[in-house]
C-alpha cells in the first residue's frame, strides 16, 4: 500500500483558498487518490477522488501532476465550518474477495479556520 | 436511507469482559471495515471484509475478531477487553466501484 505524507496541521483565515498537499512517492499504476474530511465526533466523509490531472466537484478541487507522486486538495474560500481533519488516501479501488482493498488512513491534516 | 448503523453509541466496559460492537449497513456494499481512532494517531484499520464470508487483518488486529456471515452485518468482538482498547470505533462500508466509503457515527468504548 502506498504511504502518504501530509502536513500535521494548517491554519487559514476565513474566505481564503486552502491547499493541502499530500505526497505519495510510491503510488502504483492502479492506485487512485481519495480525500476524506472528518469533523469532531463524526466519522470521515468522502470529499473527492481522482486518478490524474484535475477533478472538481461542488466541495473541492483535486490537482494531480503528471508523475502522480503528490496531490493537492484545494478548498475555495473556506469558512469556519471547514475546520476539520483532512485525510489523503491512496489505493487500488478494485477488490475481488481475495484482494486487499484495505482503505488505509494516515493521521491527516488538521485544518483550523480562523475568523 | 440509514446507511451505516453502529451500536451501542457508547459503553463503559470492565477489563476482562467481552463485548461485541454491532455494525449494520443497508447499502448492500461488499466491503466493510472496522477502525479505531485514538487522539494523535488518526484512524487505524483493525479488520476488513471484502465480501460476505471473507475477512482480513488490518494494521491493529490483535485483541479483536470479526465475522461476516452476510452482506449487511459486520460485528467486532473484544474477547477480553483491556484498558488500551479504550477508543472510538468506526465501522465503514465502501461502494462497489471503490470510490466512496461511508462511515457510521462511531462507538465510544471505555475499558476500566
Amino acid at each position: 500500500l502506498a504511504k502518504t505524507t501530509q502536513p500535521i496541521s494548517m491554519d487559514s483565515y476565513e474566505g481564503q483558498e486552502v491547499n493541502i498537499t499530500c505526497s505519495h512517492n510510491n503510488i502504483a499504476t492502479n492506485d487512485y487518490i481519495t480525500w476524506y474530511q472528518q469533523f469532531p465526533s463524526q466519522g470521515p466523509r468522502f470529499i473527492i477522488q481522482g486518478y490524474k490531472t484535475k477533478v472538481t466537484n461542488e466541495v473541492a478541487s483535486l490537482f494531480i501532476p503528471a508523475d502522480r507522486k503528490s496531490s493537492t486538495l484545494s478548498l475555495p474560500r473556506v469558512s469556519l465550518s471547514d475546520t476539520a481533519v483532512y485525510y489523503c488516501l491512496v489505493g487500488d479501488r478494485s477488490y475481488s474477495g481475495a484482494g486487499s482493498y484495505q482503505l488505509t488512513f494516515g493521521k491527516g491534516t488538521k485544518l483550523s479556520v480562523i475568523p | 436511507t440509514a446507511g451505516i448503523t453502529q451500536a451501542p453509541t457508547s459503553q463503559i466496559l470492565a477489563a476482562g469482559r467481552s463485548m461485541t460492537l454491532r455494525c449494520t449497513q443497508d447499502m448492500r456494499h461488499n466491503a466493510m471495515y472496522w477502525y479505531r481512532q485514538d487522539l494523535g494517531l488518526g484512524l487505524r484499520l483493525i479488520h476488513y471484509s471484502n465480501t460476505a464470508g471473507t475477512t482480513g487483518k488490518g494494521e491493529v488486529p490483535d485483541g479483536y475478531s470479526v465475522s461476516r456471515a452476510n452482506t449487511d452485518d459486520f460485528p467486532l468482538t473484544l474477547a477480553s477487553a483491556v484498558p488500551s482498547q479504550t477508543s472510538v470505533y468506526f465501522c465503514a462500508s465502501s461502494d462497489p466501484t471503490g470510490t466512496e466509503a461511508f462511515f457510521g457515527q462511531g462507538t465510544r468504548l471505555t475499558v476500566v
